[in-house]
């Protein structure tokens, strides 16, 4: 049920671009992007909902295609403070009776942006 | 100011025993989370509340319990039953509007060693 995050690891040059996919076997509801840094708790960037893409933070953007049940994360010219584990957080919808949601995440992609 | 409060930061345990991890909030938000953190498997959801006095299990919850009594207090103790625990445990809130989970807001975690 966890979502697949690819690639599981990127190192950049700061100014490159670079592109983090999330997938999911199940229909989302959905899509929450987070960034960690070492020795800190993860920080919100996004969310997407169906057929919608926000640009949430700095040069970051986000798409979300619900028949494919894919979301992809764009980082465009690369900061060094960009650098930390990037997590999508895919929200499923229980089922009608409960109406309880919850939140599950990938497995994270570590991005590192060297000068 | 707002936000969710984890303690204690640090804590060791002698295997057998049980320990509570302490997780406040002051944001007002009626969701709550538990999560586990792992090197490599990203974040794993233990137990989750959306009102008081009601939670669900996530997809790790066996050797865990929680309780939700007041809407600002999720405290998660782990149990002697719970064969790995030396983990970084996270604590989070959230909004929830109809079936849309909002924004989860971080605690700095809890890092849990077992001797």
């Amino acid at each position: 049920q966890q979502p697949v995050q690819s690639p599981q690891a990127v190192i950049l040059r700061e100014g490159e671009d670079a592109v983090i996919n999330c997938s999911s076997s199940k229909a989302l509801y959905s899509v929450h992007w987070y960034r960690q840094k070492h020795g800190e708790a993860p920080v919100f960037l996004m969310i997407l909902l169906k057929g919608g893409e926000q640009k949430g933070h700095e040069k970051i953007s986000a798409s979300f295609n619900e028949k494919k049940q894919q979301s992809s994360l764009y980082l465009t010219a690369s900061q060094l403070s960009y650098s930390g584990t990037y997590f999508c957080g895919t929200e499923y919808l229980l089922g009608l009776n409960t109406g309880f949601q919850k939140l599950v995440f990938g497995t994270g992609t570590r991005l590192l942006v060297s000068p | 100011d707002g936000g969710i409060t984890q303690s204690p930061k640090y804590l060791f345990r002698k295997e057998g025993q049980n320990v509570t991890l302490s997780c406040e909030q002051n944001l007002n938000h009626d969701a709550m989370y538990w999560y586990r953190q792992d090197p490599g498997q990203g974040l794993r959801l233990i137990y989750y509340s959306q009102i008081v006095n009601d939670f669900q299990k996530g997809d790790i919850a066996e050797g865990y319990s929680v309780s939700r009594e007041k809407k600002e207090s999720f405290p998660l103790t782990v149990t002697s039953a719970q064969k790995n625990p030396t983990a970084f445990y996270l604590c989070a809130s959230s909004t929830v509007a109809g079936l849309q989970i909002g924004e989860l807001f971080f605690g700095e975690g809890s890092r849990l060693t077992v001797l």
